[in-house]
């Protein structure tokens, strides 16, 4: 199965800032997903992030407070923009590994932020 | 609308106990569930996948059921270890053509010594 390499793992970050989250794999992928996991919540699909297009929304995230980036088929970023407490959450990358059956994905593991 | 609910919301064992985690859905039309476990820290990992026609599947201790006529998956982990403390959660897929599958709150296990 595909490995994922998300960084950074945690951070702590002011009010007002942004930070990106970086996610690299092992293999090619075609679509990346990106999803918020809130305390004691489940998990929450924001984008999926294909290469060389706009990434997908779901209800409720928007463009320009989580911009994506997918420059290639082994890479995305996610940032997190103009953060507020409210952000305080693990964002975690994950991929549907070519290969295996549909919709098996795998997960980076996660990058924690608290927002002060 | 698509929903995964699981019970018991957490859960406290002491070691080489068993125990069994409940998954309900109302997912349809259904494609597949699957099982994966949280360690705190770290981000999901795949214990099972189900599609429809499985009843049963195994996982070294980790037993998954799901009953697709009343929408019921259960994991049973037999002889609990410290090391299975974690969230466990249930996802499910429909057969719809979305790619997008529905993830429940996740069971919160504790293994005491």
């Amino acid at each position: 199965s595909a490995v994922i390499s998300q960084k950074p793992s945690r951070d702590i970050c002011q009010r007002g800032t942004s930070l990106t989250i970086q996610c690299q794999v092992d293999s090619q992928v075609t679509m990346m997903f990106w999803y918020r996991q809130q305390p004691g919540q489940s998990l929450t699909l924001i984008a999926t992030a294909n290469q060389g297009s706009e990434a997908t929304y779901e209800s409720g995230f928007v463009i320009d407070k989580f911009p994506i980036s997918r420059p290639n088929l082994t890479f995305s970023t996610l940032t997190v923009s103009n953060m507020s407490p409210e952000d305080s959450s693990i964002y975690l990358c994950s991929v549907d590994p070519p290969g295996t059956v549909a919709n098996v994905l795998t997960f980076g593991a996660g990058s924690r932020l608290t927002v002060l | 609308k698509n929903q995964v609910e699981q019970s018991p919301q957490s859960l406290i064992i002491l070691e080489g106990k068993n125990c069994t985690l409940q998954c309900n859905y109302t997912v349809s039309p259904f494609s597949n569930l699957r099982w994966y476990k949280q360690d705190t820290g770290r981000g999901p990992v795949s214990l099972t996948i189900m599609t429809f026609s499985e009843n049963t599947k195994s996982n070294g201790r980790y037993t998954a059921t799901l009953d697709a006529d009343t929408k019921q998956s259960s994991l049973h982990i037999t002889a609990s270890q410290l090391s299975d403390s974690a969230s466990y959660i249930c996802v499910v897929s429909d057969a719809g053509g979305s790619y997008i599958p529905t993830f429940g709150r996740g069971t919160s296990l504790i293994v005491h010594p």
